[in-house]
């Protein structure tokens, strides 16, 4: 089955830990994204990348990098700089096709506590 | 920039109740309209969309259309059900640049027995 995959589901990280979020998808999809979700409120862009070796800042970027080696994955890595990194992140992908009405697919999510 | 205003939730509603959830944007050009789901603990599924002005998007009975002219895209379903308890959210993309989608703060539905 086609799809995304995200790992760990839950992970605990002591305070000036860095910790990395994967995320893996077959999809053959060129472009993929990491969001934060808090309780309440909507979804907020990280990072993206729209090809292999490249990718662009989003909204929150700070205290948070990324890489972009192989298509399938993009993973991303929670440093200490981060102040408040407790949250659920997911990770998204989609085709870069002209079609207008590409959607995103999700994975299910890494729900990161930090203790 | 881009954004998207949803209704404040939680809604409550019993089964068999009319749904409407309110969702207006703002964006340069003519984004793409898409509404999203997300079940307690996972990520999201698409729901429905809409690509163009007057579009009407639909699925599960859910459906919503485009409305440029009042900026808006409301969510509606005739008769909900308990299954259709979870947080929806309305979003955008406008296919410039970045092409990643701007989220309300979801609404999240409550439907009672």
């Amino acid at each position: 089955d086609g799809g995304i995959t995200q790992s760990p589901k839950y992970l605990f990280r002591k305070e000036g830990q860095n910790v990395t979020l994967s995320c893996e998808q077959n999809l053959n999809h060129d472009a993929m994204y990491w969001y934060r979700q808090d309780p309440g409120q909507g979804l907020r862009l990280i990072y993206y990348s729209q090809i292999v070796n490249d990718f662009q800042k989003g909204d929150i970027a700070e205290g948070y990098s990324v890489s972009r080696e192989k298509k399938e994955s993009f993973p991303l890595t929670v440093t200490s700089a981060q102040k408040n990194p407790t949250a659920f992140y997911l990770c998204a992908s989609s085709s870069r096709q002209g079609d207008r009405g590409n959607e995103q697919f999700f994975g299910p999510g890494t729900r990161l506590t930090v203790l | 920039g881009n954004s998207v205003t949803q209704m404040e939730g939680p809604v409550t509603l019993s089964e068999e109740a009319f749904l409407t959830i309110n969702c207006t944007y703002t964006a340069t050009g003519y984004p793409s309209l898409f509404w999203y789901v997300q079940y307690p603990g996972e990520g999201l599924q698409l729901l429905l969309k809409a690509t163009k002005a007057d579009d009407k998007g639909s699925n599960k009975g859910f459906e919503a259309t485009y409305r440029k002219e009042t900026t808006s895209f409301h969510l509606e379903k005739g008769s909900v059900q308990v299954s259709d308890s979870a947080v929806y959210f309305c979003a955008l993309s406008d296919y410039t640049g970045r092409r990643a989608l701007t989220f309300g703060s979801g609404t999240r539905l409550q439907v009672q027995p």
